[in-house]
């Protein structure tokens, strides 16, 4: 089955700085990537997402990458701001055949210091 | 709309007693999907529901069961709990199946302690 690693579990940042959480899956037949931040106490919300298809995409001060070739997905997140501290989730998933289920990585905890 | 709605928001329970967790997705998603979340160990996939039948599960014992009913709401069952069931339980429904490109939308979760 497939398998999501993601890349810090912790980041700390001062504010207006940049971020970068990474993930690697081993599915090559993942077509779907989405990203999912869980503030404290608060469930989780999808916040931007990807198809292999494309390469790249960008809403506001947040975008996503990714390489299919070196089976990998990033979220960059530009001029931090307080507000953006939380546990952000990458997940992977597989839309074809009939097995259909969402993989999630384990989390990475960001804190962004004022 | 009304979001996913999962009661009850808190369980305290003991050793070797069952559960029944209720979740009812947003009005028109037919598909519900339950994780388990513990700390450091990120959302891990229980189960999906579609059409009232079971379209995959997770790695999880034969304790763990749920089920839909034909307006969505959908139940989760943990039988003869252990310390280790202890866990937050998150439901999401989405309006078509789970990765064909339909956004999960969570409920709040219900934190299940077992002692």
């Amino acid at each position: 089955g497939e398998n999501v690693e993601q890349h810090p579990s912790t980041l700390s940042v001062q504010e207006g700085d940049s971020a970068v959480i990474k993930c690697t899956y081993s599915d090559s037949a993942s077509n779907y990537f989405p990203w999912y931040k869980q503030e404290l106490g608060k469930r989780p919300q999808l916040i931007i997402d990807i198809r292999s298809n494309v390469g790249e995409k960008k809403d506001q001060r947040i975008a996503v990458t990714l390489n299919k070739t070196a089976k990998h997905f990033s979220l960059h997140i530009t001029e931090t701001q307080p507000e953006d501290s939380a546990v952000y989730f990458c997940a992977a998933s597989d839309s074809g055949g009939s097995n259909y289920k969402l993989t999630f990585g384990k989390g990475t905890l960001l804190t962004v210091n004022p | 709309k009304a979001g996913v709605t999962q009661t009850p928001r808190y369980l305290i329970k003991t050793r070797g007693q069952q559960v029944t967790l209720s979740c009812s997705p947003i009005s028109g998603h037919r598909s519900v999907s339950w994780y388990q979340q513990t700390p450091g160990q990120g959302l891990q996939f229980l189960f999906e529901y579609f059409s009232e039948t079971q379209r995959n599960k997770g790695n999880f014992p034969g304790r763990f069961s749920g089920r839909q009913f034909s307006n969505s709401r959908s139940e989760m069952n943990v039988s003869t709990l252990e310390l280790g069931d202890s866990a937050l339980y998150l439901c999401a429904s989405s309006l078509d199946r789970v990765s064909l490109y339909s956004p999960l939308h969570f409920g709040n979760g219900t934190r299940l302690t077992v002692t």
